[in-house]
């Protein structure tokens, strides 16, 4: 168990550019979930895969955001068109099967210019 | 819908104190609660879980019992140490429905001086 890993764990992008992160989650572990955590605040849901499959998008994922999961191993999360506003925690968490229990990655830390 | 509120950090304590982290849920079924915490630098690990009214989850010396009665999930230690300062959150998980979501609250900070 090698734990979840995200990269790069800090990204610092002017308004308006494009991003990505990458999480590789633990790898017997079928879902996979995408948060995004700022100062004070708990971890916010974004997005969650079962294998491949996106199955769940949160109304805080705007058209500017979007995830893959090609083939159920590894997930990337995109934001084109940076907004000073999404700065912020990027935190990536994967189980194995339902229930609250999650293994949370070092995060992706966001800071728009 | 779901909450979960937890009070208010950030709580500074001395070493080998008492602590207690008050955490107060709402929903609409029987949900599992959790306590995950976050240390400096680091992802969220869980800490506890219980996944029924009365139920007690322990670990590391850190304490919370299920109490459906008062809906709440506090987080109790009894000696604290330098190594638990970090931020610890409460958070829930209702089964059936939109099984994936896992409602955090805003987390509490904890920074214990030797």
């Amino acid at each position: 168990d090698t734990g979840v890993s995200q990269n790069p764990r800090h990204k610092i992008t002017k308004r308006g550019q494009n991003v990505t992160f990458r999480c590789d989650p633990i790898s017997e572990h079928n879902r996979l979930y995408w948060y995004r955590q700022t100062l004070g605040q708990g971890p916010e849901f974004l997005t969650y895969f079962q294998n491949e499959a996106q199955l769940e998008k949160s109304r805080l994922l705007s058209d500017r955001f979007s995830a893959e999961r090609p083939k159920g191993s590894f997930s990337t999360l995109e934001i084109q068109r940076t907004e000073q506003g999404d700065s912020a925690m990027y935190l990536c968490a994967s189980s194995l099967g339902g229930g609250g229990t999650r293994h949370f990655g070092p995060g992706t830390r966001l800071t728009v210019t | 819908g779901n909450s979960v509120t937890q009070m208010e950090g950030p709580v500074t304590l001395s070493e080998e104190a008492f602590l207690t982290i008050n955490c107060t849920y709402t929903a609409t079924g029987y949900p599992s609660l959790f306590w995950y915490v976050q240390y400096p630098g680091e992802g969220l690990q869980l800490l506890l879980k219980a996944t029924k009214a009365d139920d007690k989850g322990s670990n590391k010396g850190f304490e919370a019992t299920y109490r459906k009665e008062t809906t709440s999930f506090h987080l109790e230690k009894g000696s604290v140490q330098v190594s638990d300062s970090a931020v610890y959150f409460c958070a829930l998980f209702e089964s059936g429905g939109s099984n994936y979501k896992l409602t955090f609250g805003k987390g509490t900070l904890l920074t214990v001086n030797p």
